[in-house]
């Protein structure tokens, strides 16, 4: 079975500019979270989607945003990139969101705001 | 609120023991994890354990809790250096949103 995938694994993009960032979950995950490491904050929560519905959502400003296709896969968008949006973006998937399901996650897309 | 804290760095010879410690706030936790994530990779589940447990055991894996001082941790028997990695910490709490809070992570390092 295929684990998460994410792409692109890395990104390199200049102030001011919108990125895109895709991440595939495992076959039957129907539940995708998307997170923000970084060296200083640790792994912040960003939000979660359900088919296809924002679940919850962490506190980050409205530049962040994401999706859920109905093939469960999930993109995430960033607006008006800042040099502080330089972080590891992780996804993970799984098979529904209730209390006690296993995260797997993906190895990340490395975003560089230059 | 919910807060994970962990002490950032750990450095240990190989063959012995680490012991990776976490503190939490949340008294409603009932899940508590511990994730791995080597150099390059995403997280990695290695173990949890219920609220109502004292301690669990996984091979040279041992996480105890305490769950009166909310302190949490994982011991790593024979410590080898493919044990090098960031060691992550997580919450689950009840009645909420089901999504962890994560500590900030413990890089452990082993050397020779």
């Amino acid at each position: 079975k295929a684990g998460v995938t994410q792409t692109p694994r890395y990104l390199i993009k200049t102030r001011g500019q919108q990125v895109t960032l895709s991440c595939s979950p495992i076959s039957g995950h129907r539940s995708v979270s998307w997170y923000q490491q970084t060296p200083g904050q640790g792994l912040q929560f960003l939000f979660e989607y359900f088919s296809e519905t924002q679940r919850n959502k962490g506190n980050f400003p409205g530049r962040f945003s994401g999706r859920q296709f109905s093939n469960s896969r999930s993109e995430m968008n960033v607006s008006t990139l800042e040099l502080g949006d330089s972080a590891l973006y992780l996804c993970a998937s799984r098979t529904d969101p209730s209390m006690n399901t296993e995260a797997f996650f993906g190895q990340g897309t490395r975003l560089t705001v230059v | 609120g919910e807060d994970v804290e962990q002490s950032l760095f750990l450095s240990v010879r190989e063959g012995d023991s680490s012991v990776i410690n976490c503190t939490y706030t949340d008294s409603s936790s009932t899940y508590l994890y511990w994730y791995k994530q080597e150099p390059g990779a995403g997280l990695q589940l290695l173990t949890y354990i219920f609220s109502n447990m004292d301690m669990k055991q996984d091979q040279r894996l041992t996480v105890l809790l305490n769950k009166k001082d909310k302190h949490l941790s994982l011991r790593i028997a024979d410590t080898q250096t493919g044990d090098s990695a960031i060691y992550f910490c997580a919450e689950l709490a009840s009645g909420g949103s089901y999504i962890p809070t994560f500590g900030r992570g413990t890089s452990l390092i082993v050397h020779p």
